[in-house]
């Protein structure tokens, strides 16, 4: 069965500081990937998603995320944080016959220090 | 702007009422939308996967009767929860795909008290 881990529950970054947060995928056939933030009480929002193509993604407010299929990983990356990133990041694989469900990995809580 | 809605974002009822969201697709029909739950601090489960114009599919564990589906049109599914009780409490979020992303609503917290 399908499965996304985020091996890290939380992650505190100094401001100004580069960021990876990682993802690693098991799913038996070529994976869409997505990652999605949640701010406290709000919903969910896109960052980025990976279908084909180049391995390497831009997503919205500077995040990058690189697909490595050798390695089942989709890590996410941010050269500078900014306060306003502190959050919860959901990485998420899309399973179903067209690729609609989501199986969700149990989230990366990050803080940004001053 | 958003292209997936939800309504409402905050409800609270009472333990043994039923409790209606709704969840809309703006602009683009979506035969399939997806009803997930997020319980605090865990990460999203689905629940189930509402069809327009035939019965949900529903995930295993996820008890039919008391989370009622209705998807009458191609923009509009419901997640109705039938005799609530405290632990559905819970944060509800739908989403639909409109070409190759999936959109989510704002998201539902339900209290129930």
């Amino acid at each position: 069965a399908q499965s996304v881990t985020q091996p890290d529950i939380h992650i505190t970054v100094s401001e100004g500081a580069s960021l990876e947060l990682r993802c690693n995928y098991s799913y038996g056939a070529t994976p869409y990937l997505f990652w999605y933030v949640q701010s406290p009480g709000q919903g969910l929002q896109l960052l980025l998603k990976y279908f084909s193509g180049d391995t390497l993604v831009q997503g919205i407010k500077g995040f990058e995320a690189e697909f490595k299929r050798s390695q089942s990983s989709f890590n996410l990356r941010k050269p500078s944080v900014h306060w306003s990133d502190a959050a919860e990041y959901f990485c998420a694989v899309a399973i179903g016959v067209f690729n609609e469900k989501l199986t969700f990995g149990t989230g990366t809580r990050l803080t940004i220090i001053p | 702007g958003a292209v997936v809605s939800q309504h409402p974002s905050r409800v609270i009822c009472k333990s043994g009422t039923s409790v209606k969201i709704e969840c809309r697709s703006l602009d683009f029909q979506a035969t399939t939308m997806f009803w997930y739950r997020q319980f605090p601090k865990q990460s999203l489960m689905l629940m189930a996967t509402s069809n327009e114009g035939s019965k949900a599919t529903y995930e295993q564990g996820v008890e039919k009767d008391k989370f009622l589906i209705n998807h009458a049109s191609l923009t509009l599914s419901t997640l109705t929860v039938t005799s609530a009780h405290p632990e559905d409490s819970s944060f509800y979020i739908c989403s639909a795909r409109q070409g190759n992303t999936i959109y989510f609503g704002e998201g539902s917290w339900l209290t129930v008290v």
